[in-house]
């Protein structure tokens, strides 16, 4: 069974542009959720979706958003890039129903220069 | 919404030694908590996760412990081994039947041989 896939792995932006990043669950996983890592703040959660819905979303401004597709695919978009979003990105995927665990993808390493 | 706080932030245990690592959370709604193991460079796995109405759940040599009056759980590691060096995260749900996770800031845990 394959795992949480992640697309890129590493990505390089500078200041301004926007970059769009992928997750593909696993088959049969309806939810997908997506959070930034970095050393000082920890997991920080961005939002969730299922079923093409986002049903949760954190406190991160308007620049982060996200969408799912109709085979459970997800992507987030980070338009005009800063410094400061330099993090891990990881997704995970659950069943998405009652309290289950997440399985979480490898994740995107963004560096903004 | 949800805080959960974590301690210790490093612990270094003798091979052979158990390790304890404790978290508290706030919202008294919570009603599942997931421990998560990342090991450097890689992506946080789940290892153990418990839910309100059970007071305690071991797996091998992983326990987890839930007071749900004292609103904190405790994860326990006995008989360490080197490969159990990683850095170890709680989280607990953002109320109850809530699928998005608060994490603690994690703990660096070092097994010395």
């Amino acid at each position: 069974k394959a795992g949480v896939t992640q697309t890129p792995r590493y990505l390089i932006k500078t200041r301004g542009q926007q970059v769009t990043l992928s997750c593909s669950p696993i088959s049969g996983h309806r939810s997908v959720s997506w959070y930034q890592q970095t050393p000082g703040q920890g997991l920080q959660f961005l939002f969730e979706y299922f079923s093409e819905t986002q049903r949760n979303k954190g406190n991160f401004p308007g620049r982060f958003s996200g969408r799912q597709f109709s085979n459970s695919r997800s992507e987030m978009n980070v338009s005009t890039l800063e410094l400061g979003d330099s993090a891990l990105y990881l997704c995970a995927s659950s069943l998405g129903e009652g309290t289950d665990g997440y399985t979480f993808g490898s994740g995107t390493r963004l560096t903004v220069v | 919404g949800e805080n959960v706080e974590q301690h210790p932030s490093t612990l270094s245990v003798q091979e052979g030694d158990s390790a304890v690592i404790k978290c508290t959370y706030s919202d008294s709604a919570s009603n599942y908590f997931p421990w998560y193991k990342q090991e450097l460079g890689k992506r946080p796995q789940l290892i153990i996760d418990i839910r309100s109405n059970v007071g305690e759940k071991k797996d091998q040599r992983i326990a987890v412990t839930l007071n749900k009056t004292a609103k904190h759980f405790s994860l326990h590691i006995t008989e360490t081994q080197p490969e159990d060096s990683a850095v170890y995260f709680c989280a607990g749900n953002s109320g109850a039947g809530s699928y998005q996770l608060t994490f603690g800031k994690g703990t660096k845990l070092s097994v010395i041989p």
